[in-house]
């Protein structure tokens, strides 16, 4: 059974950076498309970005909010996919889930505050 | 970026059968959008229900479809339960990534 652990949320001042992790078990990160999907605190899902197969070229993709400031890459001898969070804003604050579209994490949660 | 539009809320009575849609400020919702709806109960992480449009995954209900209806994606859920109570999102593909729509609360009562 496919599953997704995140990890390496936490509290980081503006400007800040933080990298999330994305572990899966079941399947192999590599042949996947993973996406990394938030959700700000009583609000609706917002799609941050997405990193294809190795298959398809293994390219990335971003949301205009988030681009330029956060990279996805991923790790084939740790099966984990990484979400690199760099210049953090206040609006960055967000319950962040990474999800292959049939799979989905809980979630790590990102607090950006001074 | 795309707009993409949903009712804010929704009721349907228990056996009932609701339509949810999901518009593209774009233009047409289209089969090359890969429409796909996500359900979101409190507390929990979203749980997707349908991909391209109208492809169901094994732990899909049979009482939710996905459709193109008018030029939007929808969902139609048929037969209500009241374990349906829940937000629902959709999907799209825009301009080399995805958005979500804003959400629908839809109350089984």
């Amino acid at each position: 059974e496919a599953q997704l652990v995140e990890s390496g949320g936490g509290l980081v001042k503006p400007g800040g950076s933080l990298r999330l992790s994305c572990a899966a078990s079941g399947f192999t990160v590599s042949n996947a498309w993973v996406t990394w999907v938030r959700q700000a605190p009583g609000k609706g899902l917002e799609w941050v970005g997405r990193i294809r197969p190795k298959a398809d070229g293994g390219t990335t993709d971003y949301a205009a909010p988030v681009k330029g400031r956060f990279t996805i890459s991923r790790d084939d001898s740790e099966n984990t996919v990484y979400l690199q969070m760099n210049s953090l804003k206040t609006e960055d604050t967000a319950l962040y889930y990474c999800t292959t579209g049939a799979s989905w994490g809980q979630g790590t949660l990102v607090t950006v505050s001074s | 970026q795309a707009v993409v539009t949903q009712e804010p809320s929704l009721t349907v009575s228990p056996g009932g059968t609701v339509t949810l849609t999901c518009d593209s400020s774009t233009g047409a919702v289209t089969s090359g959008h890969y429409p796909s709806w996500f359900q979101q109960k409190p507390g929990q992480a979203p749980r997707t229900l349908i991909y391209d449009t109208s492809k169901k995954y094994s732990w899909t209900p049979a009482r939710f479809s996905g459709s193109l209806l008018g030029g939007k994606a929808a969902l139609t859920l048929s037969g209500a339960q009241p374990e349906d109570e829940a937000e629902y999102y959709c999907l799209l593909s825009d301009s080399g990534g995805r958005v979500f729509g804003g959400g629908t609360k839809l109350t089984v009562l």
